[in-house]
């Protein structure tokens, strides 16, 4: 099985100040994706990569930043939290190329107060 | 635009009876459709991928079947262990950019 490790698992923080969230797979695949998930609008992806230092935006990306500058570790940024980016995010990683399955992480809860 | 829609919301099921999830889309340029199982605080597990209508997989109790505009998951003789959120996704573009939709909660009872 992929290992995924997502961290923290559960934070809370106020409004304003800065947060970032660590994926850090141990199977050195190449495709690694940021979802968030919300009560009523299921998944959606924030942003993902197809490699080191290759990364583009998905479909809620706004207020959000990822780094990718090691194979394994994919982070993810928010600048100054909003309320609004209260919610669970899964890490993700692109486990068979030829089915498009992706594993997930555990999620990590953050609530921005 | 594209989107997925799934029915009902949630399901309750006694144990060994039978039922389908739906899953209606519309997509242009569909290239895969997913299930996933999601347990509550977990993320999601990979069930199936579908790439055509008229294609079905299947997985224990499970059977996944894809038309044009929709797709079903069959759930065959539930036992409590299937109790989960089943989501439905989809691809256009690269493999792993999918469009989920809000899934449906199944609980079956013993």
């Amino acid at each position: 099985d992929a290992g995924i490790t997502q961290s923290p698992r559960h934070k809370v923080t106020e409004t304003g100040t800065p947060v970032t969230l660590r994926c850090h797979q141990t199977e050195n695949h190449r495709y690694m994706y940021w979802y968030r998930q919300d009560p009523g609008h299921g998944l959606r992806l924030i942003h993902y990569s197809y490699g080191v230092k290759d990364t583009d935006k998905g479909e809620v990306s706004d207020g959000y930043s990822v780094s990718r500058s090691k194979t394994e570790d994919f982070l993810l940024t928010l600048e100054s939290a909003t309320s609004s980016q209260t919610s669970v995010y899964f890490c993700a990683i692109g486990f068979r190329e030829t089915t498009g399955e992706l594993f997930f992480g555990e999620g990590s809860r953050l609530t921005v107060l | 635009e594209d989107q997925v829609t799934q029915s009902p919301e949630a399901l309750r099921l006694q144990e060994g009876e039978s039922s389908s999830l739906n899953c209606s889309y519309t997509v242009s340029g569909l290239r895969g459709l997913f299930w996933y199982r999601q347990d509550p605080g977990k993320g999601p597990e990979f069930l199936f991928t579908l790439y055509s209508a008229g294609e079905e997989k299947e997985k224990e109790r499970l059977k996944a079947t894809l038309t044009k505009k929709e797709s079903f998951l069959h759930i065959t003789a539930p036992k409590p262990e299937d109790s989960a959120t089943y989501l439905c996704a989809f691809s256009t573009d690269s493999w792993g950019k999918l469009q989920f939709g809000a899934g449906t909660q199944v609980v079956v009872t013993p």
